[in-house]
């Protein structure tokens, strides 16, 4: 059974700051890997998805990386902004198009 | 990216009644559709994939009896849960599965928040 870990679970930067989020996950046979953005009481932001076969993707100030054979993924986000306080959820798809989620990181960006 | 959307997005009901959400792909066609519950500071579960003209598939530990699930076209998919208790009050959200492209990708609707009273 996959398992999908995300830690911290909360995190504290000041504004500016670049910063790394983990997510690792114990079932390398995945079909893709998500990232996603959570506001509190809302819906799932769409951030940045990676191919299994793909080892990067990046979207402005967003880069996700996937390291399938130890089992990692990576966030990297660049000069973080106050408005970039959120949750950020991974999720690792598998069989039958199945997503296992981690738990989350809330980063919180101080101005 | 493709649009999902549900309906309500929020709700309050009495204890012992039944709630309806709807879930819909607006510009793709969706044979599957997988419902996801989260409780608060929680992750998304999985209780189910929805498949179209067929019954859904449900995850370990979720009752099927209580939580309907219909898939009746390849744009709607509809969550009710029955008799609901406080215990069910959760953020409830959809996804569903576009495979054009040659690629598969899951849209999540904006979820739909239950409170039972």
């Amino acid at each position: 059974k996959q398992e999908v870990t995300q830690i911290p679970a909360a995190l504290s930067v000041p504004e500016g700051e670049n910063l790394v989020l983990n997510c690792s996950f114990t079932d390398s046979a995945i079909y893709n890997l998500q990232w996603f953005r959570q506001d509190p009481g809302k819906g799932l932001t769409s951030l940045l998805l990676i191919q299994s076969s793909q080892r990067e993707q990046t979207s402005g100030r967003l880069n996700a990386s996937l390291d399938k054979s130890s089992g990692r993924s990576t966030l990297y986000i660049a000069a973080s902004q106050p408005g970039d306080s959120a949750t950020y959820l991974c999720a690792a798809t598998g069989a039958n198009s199945k997503l296992t989620f981690g738990k989350g990181i809330t980063l919180s960006v101080r101005p | 990216g493709a649009v999902v959307s549900q309906h309500p997005s929020r709700v309050i009901c009495k204890s012992g009644t039944s709630v309806k959400i709807e879930c819909r792909s607006l510009d793709f066609q969706a044979t599957t559709m997988f419902w996801y519950r989260q409780f608060p500071k929680q992750s998304l579960m999985l209780m189910a994939t929805s498949n179209e003209g067929s019954k859904a598939t449900y995850e370990q530990g979720v009752e099927k009896d209580k939580f309907l699930i219909n898939h009746a076209s390849l744009t709607l998919s509809t969550l009710t849960v029955t008799s609901a208790h406080p215990e069910d009050s959760s953020f409830y959200i959809c996804s569903a599965r576009d495979v054009r492209w040659g690629l598969e990708t899951q849209y999540f609707g904006p979820g739909t928040r239950l409170l039972v009273l």
